[in-house]
């Protein structure tokens, strides 16, 4: 069974402050692919990074980085010197190999506050 | 390049009613899903047509059902509605076959808020 768990329910920054936010997944397959999602007021789920799971190299794409470890099970993902507008609900991902059909994890809301 | 768009966005409905949600696919994708959201949650799987055919389904009782059209285009029917079925329902497309080798990243609609009353 597949199974991704965001302990964080809510976190509350200042602007330019940095954020991580947790993720851990469980699964028995092999290969998989992990997941970030933003999702805005507006309701639609904005795609952020696609991980497979035999690339563990970290990624920074601007002021995003996100860090895979296979060893703990974990793909956190974090915003540097955040921004109002990161404000969102941030979902983490799971899908596993030739079924592209997603679990999500229940979701960070991240406020950043000015 | 329009995107995934869904309607209606919002809709109130009574316990016992049948509601249809319509979902238009990324221009060039033939895969679509639909995910329930419920207040507070993640999405929730519900099932995925391609090809016109549903290929997979989630943890979901047969009152939902749905439909793919040869255009792509898809929608989801509720029949007996319950106060639970209150969520958003979000529709996402890809590009990728049943057996595609790589998990295509899923693009999403706005959603459609439903309300059961």
């Amino acid at each position: 069974a597949q199974k991704v768990t965001q302990a964080q329910t809510e976190i509350s920054v200042v602007e330019k402050e940095d954020v991580t936010l947790d993720c851990v997944y469980e699964t028995r397959d092999t290969t998989y692919y992990l997941f970030w999602y933003k999702q805005p007021p507006s309701g639609e789920l904005v795609f952020l990074i696609r991980r497979n799971s035999f690339d563990e190299q970290n990624e920074i794409s601007g002021r995003y980085s996100w860090n895979f470890q296979k060893s703990t099970s974990s793909f956190n993902f974090t915003i540097t010197a955040s921004q109002v507008v990161d404000s969102a609900v941030y979902f983490c991902a799971l899908s596993v190999y030739n079924f592209n059909k997603f679990y999500f994890g229940s979701g960070t809301k991240l406020n950043v506050k000015p | 390049d329009a995107g995934v768009t869904q309607s209606p966005t919002h809709l109130i409905k009574t316990r016992g009613q049948q509601v249809t949600l319509r979902c238009s696919p990324k221009s060039g994708h033939d895969t679509v899903s639909w995910y329930q959201q419920a207040l507070g949650q993640g999405p929730q799987f519900i099932f995925q047509y391609y090809e016109e055919e549903e290929r997979q389904r989630g943890n979901f009782p047969d009152r939902f059902s749905g439909h793919q059209f040869p255009n792509y285009s898809s929608e989801l029917n509720v029949n007996a509605l319950l106060l639970g079925d209150s969520a958003l329902y979000l529709c996402a497309s890809s590009h990728s076959s049943y057996n595609s080798a790589t998990n295509e990243k899923l693009f999403f609609g706005s959603g459609t808020q439903l309300s059961v009353l």
